[in-house]
C-alpha cells in the first residue's frame, strides 16, 4: 500500500530557480492538500483541492501554484524559489469532508 | 475561524510516568478532532480521532466541549513515545458549492521520554 507518494524526497535549489513537487495517492480520495512544516509554526496549509478540477488557496499560498492533474495527482510549483520557502513540504489526501488526512513522507527543500 | 492551541512546545517525562499533552480549540461548529504523531523524520500518522473513542498505543483523548479541550493522555509513558504530537481540528468549509474539510493544526508538542 503506497498511500500518498511524494517526489523528490530532498532538493536543493538556488534562489530564483523553479521546480515542481509531485504528489500522487492511490486511495481514490477526492481531496488533496499541500502543507509546509516549519519549526515553531506547525503545519500550514498552502493550497488544497477539494475535488478533481478544483483548487483553492490555504493560509500561505504566496509564491506557489498548484495543479490537480487528475484525481490521483496534485502538484505544487515554485516559480521563483526564495530562501523563505526552505521548508519540509507534505502532501495529504482524504476520502471525505471530515475524514482523517493521510500524509506522504515529505519533501525537504532547501533554497540557497 | 477555527483555532487549535497546544500550549506546551516541549514536554519531558521519565519512562513510566503519566503524560498529558494539552490541546484547546475554538470553533463555532461541531468539531472533528484528531491527534497526529510524527516520529523523527517520518510522515505524520493519525493517532486518534475523537469520534472513535479508542485507545491507540495506550493513548486516549476525551473531547470536553465545555472546556473546549481534547487533551491526550497516557498513564505510563514509554521511550518509544518520544515524538512530535499535533492536535488538529477539521472544520467544514464550502467553496463554489463544494464542501471540504479544512484541517487546522496546533503548533505541536515535542514529547521526550527519558529512560
Amino acid at each position: 500500500n503506497a498511500g500518498v507518494t511524494q517526489t523528490p524526497k530532498f532538493q536543493v535549489l538556488k534562489t530564483g530557480q523553479s521546480m515542481t513537487l509531485q504528489c500522487a495517492q492511490d486511495m481514490n480520495h477526492n481531496s488533496m492538500y499541500w502543507y509546509r512544516q516549519d519549526p515553531g509554526m506547525g503545519l500550514r496549509l498552502i493550497y488544497y483541492s477539494a475535488s478533481e478540477g478544483t483548487t483553492d488557496k490555504g493560509e500561505v499560498p504566496n509564491g506557489y501554484n498548484v495543479s490537480r492533474l487528475n484525481k490521483r495527482e496534485f502538484s505544487l510549483r515554485l516559480e521563483s524559489a526564495a530562501p523563505s520557502q526552505t521548508s519540509v513540504y507534505f502532501c495529504a489526501s482524504s476520502g471525505g469532508i471530515t475524514q482523517p488526512q493521510h500524509f506522504g513522507d515529505g519533501t525537504r527543500l532547501s533554497i540557497l | 475561524a477555527q483555532r487549535v492551541t497546544q500550549p506546551e512546545k516541549l514536554l519531558s517525562v521519565f519512562k513510566g510516568a503519566p503524560v498529558e499533552l494539552k490541546c484547546n480549540y475554538s470553533y463555532s461548529g461541531s468539531p472533528e478532532l484528531f491527534w497526529y504523531v510524527q516520529y523523527s523524520r517520518q510522515r505524520l500518522q493519525l493517532l486518534l480521532r475523537h469520534i472513535s473513542r479508542e485507545s491507540i498505543k495506550g493513548f486516549t483523548a476525551d473531547l470536553n466541549k465545555g472546556e473546549t479541550s481534547f487533551h491526550l493522555k497516557k498513564p505510563f509513558a514509554q521511550e518509544e513515545d518520544s515524538a512530535m504530537y499535533y492536535c488538529a481540528l477539521i472544520a467544514v468549509h464550502n467553496a463554489g458549492g463544494t464542501s471540504y474539510g479544512k484541517l487546522t493544526f496546533g503548533q505541536g508538542t515535542i514529547l521526550t521520554v527519558h529512560p
